[in-house]
């Protein structure tokens, strides 16, 4: 198993540029998150998604839009990408089964530096 | 609103050193904490904590959880330059979805 990857691992944008970070799991898991991680301030949830067609907003998900078209893949977008969304991304997958959880599987992370 | 906050946010010692990482917490229906390990790149999971008192514990780390005091403390005996890396606390809230709730971060700087 190939566990959680992220593409691309490196991107470089110019303000107002859009792109997609795609997230791909093949541990069959119904829920992924796409997080942000800047300096000093941990990880921060952007969107989630409980099953294949179903989103969510985070805690922060203003200039951000996913897609669960399928369930081992989520996208992440950003239409008009700003200086401030200069950031390590990082997908997660869970395995749910009842009351039980796992912990969440993350991805190695997309470094995005928009100019 | 949710917050968790960990604290030293840095921490420099020398190996062979014992340290205790602090992690503290206000979250609506806690489930459960967890203390993740982030050297390079993704995070990776240590340990998962839903009980009070009960200390899980690998090799020379451990972890414990007081859900009276909202905290829980992660220690490391014997530092190695390995263990070097960004500690990051999440707590779980029971929501629906496993939305996890991140601390800042402890940044771990051990020297030989």
């Amino acid at each position: 198993n190939a566990g959680v990857t992220q593409t691309p691992k490196f991107r470089v944008l110019k303000t107002g540029q859009s792109m997609t970070l795609l997230c791909a799991q093949d541990m069959n898991h119904e829920y992924m998150y796409w997080y942000r991680q800047d300096p000093g301030m941990g990880l921060r949830l952007i969107h989630y998604s409980v099953g294949e067609g179903t989103t969510a907003k985070g805690e922060v998900p203003d200039g951000y839009n996913v897609s669960r078209l399928k369930k081992q893949n989520f996208l992440l977008g950003l239409e008009s990408a700003a200086p401030s969304q200069t950031s390590v991304y990082f997908c997660a997958s869970l395995m749910v089964q009842g009351y039980h959880t796992d912990t969440q599987y993350f991805g190695p992370g997309t470094r995005l530096t928009v100019l | 609103e949710d917050k968790v906050v960990q604290s030293p946010l840095s921490l420099v010692v020398h190996e062979g050193d014992t340290v205790t990482l602090n992690c503290s917490y206000e979250v609506t229906n806690f489930r459960s904490l967890l203390w993740y390990k982030q050297e390079k790149k993704a995070p990776t999971f240590l340990f998962m904590l839903t009980s009070s008192g009960i200390e899980k514990k690998s090799g020379r780390l451990s972890s414990i959880l007081d859900k009276k005091e909202l905290f829980s403390i992660l220690n490391i005996t014997a530092t190695q330059t390995g263990d070097s890396a960004i500690y990051l606390c999440a707590v779980e809230a029971v929501q629906g979805a496993q939305k996890l709730v991140f601390g800042q971060g402890t940044r771990l700087t051990i020297n030989p």
